[in-house]
């Protein structure tokens, strides 16, 4: 297995580029979302999916679009990129298994973004 | 809404000394709590958890108690080690049906030998 991938693992746009942000996972989790980290903030959601199909805003969404057309795979799309988007990425994905307190959200490496 | 608070660090401690972060939390119901660990240049993994009140999650040495009445849920480890240096987040999930995790600030840990 292995596990939850991200690509790439460091990235530099320019104002006003577009990109994606590649997430797959081989766990065949059901939910995989994004976060973005900033000193002093925590992660915060951007979007979920709880399925092929289903996407969903979290605290953080403007300025990036997802799609979840697979079960494994599901990009982060940087419509026209921003200073303020400067930050670290995780891609993270779950079963829907929590009985027995077996939940758990496993977590890619990241993607570090600048944006000049 | 939900919301979790941390103490603010960073913290620097000396090996064998002994670490606390504090981790209290804002939520309805019964929300399922998470330590995560971030080693440098690394994603986040699970340190421990706990799932209902008075339950203690454990690992690596680290504990943390869900305290429903305090709304706490405090890591401890006894003797800290170098390699224990590390960000820690703790980290709320609302119910059963709801996947989002709410993560506090973070607290970054450096330990000297």
């Amino acid at each position: 297995n292995a596990g939850v991938t991200q690509t790439p693992k460091f990235q530099v746009l320019k104002t006003g580029q577009s990109m994606t942000l590649q997430c797959a996972q081989d766990m065949n989790h059901e939910y995989m979302s994004w976060y973005r980290q900033d000193p002093g903030m925590g992660l915060r959601l951007i979007h979920y999916s709880v399925g092929a199909g289903i996407t969903d805003q979290g605290e953080v969404p403007n300025g990036y679009n997802v799609s979840r057309s697979t079960t494994e795979d599901f990009p982060l799309r940087l419509l026209s990129a921003a200073p303020s988007q400067t930050s670290v990425y995780f891609c993270a994905s779950s079963s829907f298994q929590t009985s027995g307190g077996k939940y758990e959200q496993y977590f890619g490496p990241g993607t570090r973004l600048t944006v000049t | 809404g939900n919301s979790v608070t941390q103490m603010e660090g960073p913290v620097t401690l000396s090996e064998e000394a002994f670490l606390t972060i504090n981790c209290t939390y804002t939520a309805t119901g019964y929300p399922s709590l998470f330590w995560y660990v971030q080693y440098p240049g690394e994603g986040l993994q699970l340190l421990l958890k706990a799932t209902k009140a008075d339950d203690k999650g454990s690992n690596k040495g680290f504990e943390a108690t869900y305290r429903k009445e305090t709304t706490s849920f405090h890591l401890e480890k006894g003797s800290v080690q170098v390699s224990d240096s590390a960000v820690y987040f703790c980290a709320l999930k609302k119910g059963s049906n709801d996947y989002k995790l709410s993560f506090g600030a973070g607290t970054t840990v450096t330990v000297r030998a």
